[in-house]
C-alpha cells in the first residue's frame, strides 16, 4: 500500500493563479481532511470528508474549495491564490471506526 | 473554539536526555494522540490513548492520558538525534465532531550529539 499520495511536492503560483492540489489514499478509508501548516500555528482544518459524497468546512475554509471524487481521492483547489495561502498542505485520511489520521508527505506551495 | 496547549513550544537538549512535554485543554477529552513530524514530512502517529489514566510505552516514547481527560504527557528516554523533530498532541473532543481533530500547535525538539 502506498498510503496516503500528494500532488505535487512543490509547487510557486503568481497571486490570481488557480490550481488543484490532489490527495489519494489506498487503505479504503472513509473520512479525508485537508490541513494547512505554517511556522507557531500547528495543524489548521481547511475542508473534510466525513464519507464519499459529503465535504465539511473547517478551521480555515476561505479561499479554497474541494471535491471527493470518489472514495480514494479529495481535492482541494485555490480558485485565485493569494500571498496569505502560502503553506505547507497536508492531506489525511482516517479508518472507521478510528480516530487515527495517517498524514500524506505534504505540499509545499508558494505563492508570490 | 476547541484548544490544545501544548508546552514547552521548543527544547533544545543534549543526547542521552530525558524529555518530557504535555498538552492541556479545558475540556474533555476522550482520545489522546501523539505525532511526530520529522522535517519535510507529514506527522506520524507514535501513541494513542483511550482511557483516563492510561500509561502507554512505545520503544523509548512512553504517554499517559491524564485522570481529569484533560491533559496527556509524553515522555522520551535516552534521546537520540534522530529524535529531533516537531511533537503534536491531538484528540476528538467529547461533544465535538467525532470526523475532526484538535491539534496542539507543536514541541520543537532540537536533539544535540
Amino acid at each position: 500500500n502506498a498510503g496516503v499520495t500528494q500532488t505535487p511536492k512543490f509547487q510557486v503560483l503568481k497571486t490570481g493563479q488557480s490550481m488543484t492540489l490532489q490527495c489519494a489514499q489506498d487503505m479504503n478509508h472513509n473520512s479525508m481532511y485537508w490541513y494547512r501548516q505554517d511556522p507557531g500555528m500547528g495543524l489548521r482544518l481547511i475542508y473534510y470528508s466525513a464519507s464519499e459524497g459529503t465535504t465539511d468546512k473547517g478551521e480555515v475554509p476561505n479561499g479554497y474549495n474541494v471535491s471527493r471524487l470518489n472514495k480514494r481521492e479529495f481535492s482541494l483547489r485555490l480558485e485565485s491564490a493569494a500571498p496569505s495561502q502560502t503553506s505547507v498542505y497536508f492531506c489525511a485520511s482516517v479508518p472507521p471506526p478510528s480516530d487515527e489520521q495517517f498524514f500524506g508527505p505534504g505540499t509545499r506551495l508558494t505563492v508570490l | 473554539g476547541q484548544q490544545l496547549n501544548q508546552s514547552p513550544q521548543s527544547m533544545f537538549i543534549q543526547e542521552g536526555e530525558d524529555v518530557s512535554m504535555n498538552c492541556t485543554s479545558s475540556s474533555i477529552f476522550n482520545t489522546w494522540l501523539w505525532y511526530k513530524q520529522d522535517p519535510g514530512e507529514g506527522p506520524v502517529l507514535l501513541i494513542a490513548l483511550y482511557k483516563a489514566g492510561e500509561l502507554t510505552s512505545n520503544g523509548r516514547l512512553t504517554a499517559q492520558f491524564g485522570i481529569t481527560r484533560k491533559d496527556s504527557f509524553l515522555n522520551i528516554s535516552a534521546s537520540i538525534p534522530s529524535d529531533v523533530g516537531i511533537y503534536f498532541c491531538a484528540g476528538p473532543h467529547s461533544g465535538g465532531s467525532n470526523y475532526k481533530l484538535t491539534f496542539g500547535k507543536g514541541t520543537l525538539l532540537t536533539v544535540n550529539p
